[in-house]
């Protein structure tokens, strides 16, 4: 069965540090890959997907990259962390056949910057 | 994606029916409508989708009315385990990447 691994579950950092939050995909292969950003009582927004190694698409501009090294992995990177960029970070992924239809996420890793 | 419309919050007895409406007039004829739950300090969960057929699985049963404009999704026996944002979603099922764009969704409170 396909399995979704995201870490860590829970971080603080500075202002100013950088960031790096892995999710590994098992058990499919070629997934499409997301990464949603949930700020506090607000709702889901799409930051990045991926529909192959390399290949990253940006909903909004911001302070966050993200990579595709290996198939099922997903990286969100950033250089330096603002105050803003709090929040809670999903990974989830779905399959690039049609009649697969459903997204499954990680369990989120919550991400206080102070 | 075409827009949803959901109410803000409902609240539901344990052991009920909950009803939780959600209004696409605006659906094209390709369009699903998809339904997801949050429970709190969770990632979100797939529930159920449909075409215009009612489709009923393990978790839940939607309900599409016959222009396609607005559906229901039916917990059959709410606990409160099922308190959580319900989210209502429509979009094509199509290759590639099948962004999923979230609205506010509706928060159900289950209560003892």
């Amino acid at each position: 069965s396909q399995t979704i691994h995201q870490w860590p579950a829970t971080l603080v950092q500075p202002v100013g540090s950088p960031l790096s939050l892995e999710c590994t995909v098992e058990g499919t292969s070629n997934p499409n890959l997301y990464w949603y950003r949930q700020a506090a009582g607000r709702g889901l927004q799409l930051l990045f997907y991926s529909v192959g190694i390399g290949q990253i698409s940006s909903e909004v501009p911001q302070n966050l990259s993200a990579s595709r090294p290996q198939d099922r992995q997903f990286i969100l990177s950033s250089k330096k962390l603002l105050l803003s960029d709090s929040g809670f970070y999903l990974c989830a992924w779905s399959s690039i056949h049609v009649e697969n239809y459903g997204y499954t996420f990680g369990s989120g890793t919550r991400l206080t910057v102070v | 994606d075409a827009k949803t419309t959901q109410p803000t919050s409902m609240d539901c007895a344990e052991g009920r029916a909950a009803n939780l409406p959600c209004n696409h007039s605006t659906i094209s004829g390709n369009e699903y409508v998809y339904w997801y739950r949050q429970i709190h300090s969770q990632g979100p969960q797939y529930i159920i989708h449909g075409l215009k057929n009612n489709e009923t699985n393990e978790m839940a049963s939607l309900i599409i009315t016959e222009d396609r404009k607005s559906s229901t999704l039916i917990l059959p026996h709410a606990t409160l385990r099922d308190t959580a944002v319900y989210y209502c979603i429509v979009r094509p099922l199509i290759q590639g990447a099948q962004k999923l764009v979230f609205g506010q969704g509706t928060r159900l409170t289950i209560n003892p």
